[in-house]
């Protein structure tokens, strides 16, 4: 596609509950990346796939948070037993490779509400 | 106007003045640096980036300034409009890891 698509672009859930956020990077782009923005503060980084090398799962916050990449493309982070402290904005981003000068391209993010 | 320090949240200007938002970055072993623009509802948009190996880089009414030594690293924008009034993040990073990002400086633009 043109762009970085996440999906849903909003969501509510119950505290306890698992969500699923899925994105769609830009076709061709290998390398893939997630990051989580709490309200009126910088990005976190939470994960990121480079082709088919193993995930940088470095910082993922718990093992509440997993994520996945299926065929080189589409990801989707999964966020267990939700805790009103993940509330936030998750955003994905991609890029055509994980190397130098390959700046990331952002979707607009999914805004997690935990109640 | 300008911002100075490690972390300044804030930069009012005024259209038409030339604008400086400053960064520390944290690792010296960082040899690539971006400037990201977000506004409000959307994801950060690129802007500019710099190489280690530059101390100087101009885009369309931006320059990006990098100080290895002192770890500091800034953009300045010329000609400010309102439309330039957005949250503004450095980011670094070394070749085969994620962009590590600065908290960022909400940049308001006055008519």
């Amino acid at each position: 596609g043109a762009g970085v698509s996440q999906s849903p672009s909003n969501k509510v859930t119950e505290k306890g509950k698992d969500v699923e956020l899925r994105c769609d990077p830009i076709s061709g782009h290998t390398a893939l990346y997630w990051y989580r923005q709490s309200l009126g503060q910088g990005l976190e980084f939470l994960i990121y796939f480079q082709g088919n090398s193993a995930p940088d799962k470095s910082g993922l916050p718990s093992d509440r948070f997993s994520a996945e990449r299926t065929g080189g493309s589409v990801s989707t982070l999964t966020i267990q037993r939700t805790q009103q402290e993940d509330s936030a904005v998750y955003l994905c981003a991609s890029s055509l490779s994980a190397g130098y000068n390959y700046g990331y391209t952002f979707g607009s993010g999914t805004r997690l509400t935990v109640v | 106007g300008e911002n100075v320090g490690l972390h300044l949240p804030t930069l009012s200007v005024q259209e038409g003045d030339n604008s400086i938002i400053n960064c520390a970055y944290s690792n010296s072993a960082s040899d690539y640096f971006i400037w990201y623009k977000q506004e409000s509802g959307k994801g950060p948009q690129f802007i500019i980036d710099i190489r280690s190996n530059m101390d100087k880089r101009q885009g369309q009414r931006v320059t990006v300034l990098l100080n290895k030594t002192v770890k500091h690293l800034s953009l300045q924008i010329a000609a400010t409009q309102p439309g330039d009034s957005a949250v503004y993040f450095c980011a670094e990073n070394q070749a085969g890891t994620a962009l590590i990002f600065g908290k960022g400086t909400t940049l308001s633009v006055s008519s």
